[in-house]
């Protein structure tokens, strides 16, 4: 099983800002890793797909780099409606795993 | 444009079975090379895949559940459904239907809310 390990768990960042997560897998996926955001009490939305492929309807200001094992999410910036946990995936290999999330928080 | 549209009892008790449907509305369940999935959130916790399914049948599951789990699809009501049999607490999560294609999950349900307790 691959599994994906992000960093950080928990962000608070103010708007404006960069913001940078890493996915680090423990095997070799290739391009095969995915981005999801999730907002409190909804369920998680696509970002980005095989790793920098901005998926339709998302904002320019996301978006994905990497391949291999290391993965990042980069959101230039933040706006107030990003507060969210974003969440890593991947689909090379089953089971499909996710990452453990990273929650950020707007100050 | 297609919706997800999750269903099912919010309660189950011990050992019994979780039954959940999907519904597919705006789109045909058969078409397309997609695959129908169901995904679990625990409470405050990160997303575990259960499995999925294409609508000719074949199946992969999860192998931490797959003795537990079936996921079907029934084409001539446009729905999905996932059975999970002997729950226990551990079970009690947010239970999302999504569609599967080519490598990620483009499309959820709202989910639904299933407590295990007697």
């Amino acid at each position: 099983e691959v599994v994906l390990t992000q960093s950080p768990d928990f962000q608070s960042v103010t708007p404006k800002e960069k913001v940078t997560i890493t996915c680090r897998a423990s095997q070799s996926i290739g391009s095969s890793l995915h981005w999801y955001q999730q907002k409190p009490d909804q369920s998680p939305k696509l970002l980005i797909k095989f790793a920098s492929q901005s998926f339709s309807g998302v904002p320019s200001r996301f978006s994905g780099s990497g391949s291999g094992t290391d993965f990042t999410l980069t959101i230039n910036s933040l706006e107030a409606e990003d507060a969210a946990t974003y969440y890593c995936h991947q689909s090379s290999s089953l089971p499909q795993t996710f990452g453990q999330g990273t929650k950020l928080e707007i100050k | 444009q297609v919706q997800l549209q999750d269903s099912g009892p919010g309660l189950v008790k011990p050992s019994q079975t979780l039954s959940l449907t999907c519904t597919v509305s705006g789109g045909s369940i058969s078409s397309g090379a997609y695959y129908w999935s169901w995904i679990r959130q625990h409470p405050g916790k990160g997303l575990e895949w259960i499995g999925y399914s294409y609508h000719s049948g074949s199946t992969y599951y999860s192998p931490s559940l797959k003795s537990r789990v079936t996921i079907s699809v029934d084409t001539s009501k446009n729905q999905f459904s996932l059975k999970l049999t002997s729950v226990t607490a551990a079970d009690t999560a947010v239970y999302y239907c999504a569609r599967y294609v080519t490598g990620n999950f483009d499309l959820w349900g709202r989910g639904t809310l299933v407590t295990v307790s007697s």
